[in-house]
């Protein structure tokens, strides 16, 4: 079954700074990838997501996340934290057997002005 | 129409209420999801629809029953629920055929038990 870990369920940035949120993830089949954010009391957003193809994937609001084969990660960049970038962000795989979604633990990232 | 929307958006309930949560889309998606998302935790997949049909029920007790009146509606029913239940619920949708499945997310219900 496919998973994805997670490194650090806190991340506290200044603003301006490099964001990276960690993800690696566990398939015996090529995955699925998608990172997600969810701000206090909303739903969750699609921020990008890998398929096939460009293994560095741009998504919404700057960020973006390079696929690694060889060290099965997924990680999460941003070259400059804006405060609005402060939430919840999971990172998930796609199973695709059940058509369901698995996510991570999720992590918080802080942005100190 | 490029959203899912879901109502009520808060619910308070008691433990011998009936209530419904709903979930719309207008995206022509084919399969929708309930998930179950307590403080500072990943969302649980609770159910999945796939073409109107139940495909996923992950366990989820009796006193929670989905409903898919047509593709573009689902419903969640709610009866006798214990104040552990009292989480965020929320609503997904996934486009139809083979391919990679991403999820579109309603804002959520925000349910309290008392």
């Amino acid at each position: 079954a496919q998973s994805v870990t997670q490194l650090g369920s806190h991340v506290s940035v200044s603003e301006g700074a490099l964001v990276l949120l960690r993800c690696n993830y566990s398939s015996s089949v090529p995955p699925y990838l998608f990172w997600y954010v969810q701000y206090p009391n909303q739903g969750l957003q699609l921020l990008l997501k890998y398929t096939t193809g460009a293994t560095l994937v741009k998504g919404i609001n700057g960020f973006e996340a390079e696929f690694k084969k060889s060290e099965t990660s997924f990680h999460l960049t941003k070259p400059s934290a804006h405060m609005s970038d402060a939430a919840e962000y999971f990172c998930a795989v796609s199973d695709t057997g059940r058509r369901a979604l698995t996510f991570g633990s999720g992590t918080r990232l802080q942005v100190q002005p | 129409d490029t959203e899912v929307t879901q109502t009520p958006k808060h619910l308070v309930m008691g433990m011998t209420n009936k209530k419904s949560l709903k979930c719309e889309q207008h995206m022509g998606h084919r399969a929708m999801y309930w998930y179950k998302q307590k403080a500072k935790k990943p969302p649980e997949l609770m159910f999945v629809y796939s073409y109107e049909k139940l495909s996923i029920n992950e366990s989820v007790p009796s006193r929670f029953s989905p409903e898919c009146p047509n593709s573009s509606l689902l419903n969640l029913h709610l009866h006798a629920l214990q104040p552990e239940d009292s989480a965020l619920y929320l609503c997904a949708s996934s486009p139809p055929g083979q391919g990679s499945y991403e999820q579109y997310f309603g804002p959520g219900t925000r349910l309290t038990v008392t």
